[in-house]
């Protein structure tokens, strides 16, 4: 089993950019989420998804959007890429107690917007 | 609001040197108390749950604990590979999709 996979590793963007990280699970776990980590800051949770079709927003989603076509996929898009999205992000999934419960994580993307 | 206040922020110690990690909550109502660890470069890993106070749980040199105000990381004997960051995290039983309030991790150091 891979578990959460996510691409790419590694971004630089410059201001203004689109881009799209990808994130795939195989595990047909119902809850996904998306994540960005910055150094004194914690976890935070941008977007979750309770199940396909389904999306909301978490504690920090301005400036990302998010769509749930299929159990396996939840794709995260920067819509016009800023010098304070820099950060690490990771996406996880689980399959009971609600999103982040027990939670598979992927291995993160480092975004750098310069 | 929920909150999550791990402490310390970082700890060193030596092989063999059993200490313990803090994590002090503050939640309407707790549905879980989540443990993860997490390894540079890499995403965190799940430890433990824990649901209700007096609630134990335990992994090889780690035993996790809960309270209704916080719960602690103990780590009994450690080695160099368990050196890692710590990070806590609580679930509110605000609804089935309740989402997750991390702290700031705990980084552990553990010197051979």
């Amino acid at each position: 089993n891979a578990g959460v996979t996510q691409t790419p590793k590694f971004q630089v963007l410059k201001t203004g950019q689109s881009m799209t990280l990808q994130c795939a699970q195989d595990m047909n776990h119902e809850y996904m989420s998306w994540y960005r980590q910055d150094p004194g800051m914690g976890l935070r949770l941008i977007h979750y998804s309770v199940g396909a079709g389904i999306t909301d927003q978490g504690e920090v989603p301005n400036g990302y959007n998010v769509s749930r076509s299929t159990t396996e996929d939840f794709p995260l898009r920067l819509l016009s890429a800023a010098p304070s999205q820099t950060s690490v992000y990771f996406c996880a999934s689980s399959s009971r107690g609600g999103i982040g419960a027990e939670a598979f994580f992927g291995q993160g993307t480092r975004l750098t917007v310069v | 609001e929920d909150q999550v206040t791990q402490s310390p922020e970082a700890l060193r110690l030596q092989e063999g040197e059993s200490s313990s990690l803090n994590c002090s909550y503050t939640v309407s109502g707790l549905r879980g108390l989540f443990w993860y660890r997490q390894d540079p470069g890499k995403g965190p890993e799940f430890l433990f749950t824990l649901y209700s106070a007096g609630e134990e749980k335990e992994k090889e040199r780690l035993k996790a604990t809960l309270t209704k105000k916080e719960s602690f990381l103990h780590i009994t004997a450690p080695k160099p590979e368990d050196s890692a960051t710590y990070l806590c995290a609580v679930q509110a039983l605000t609804g089935a999709n309740s989402k997750l309030t991390f702290g700031k991790g705990i980084t552990l150091s553990v010197r051979p």
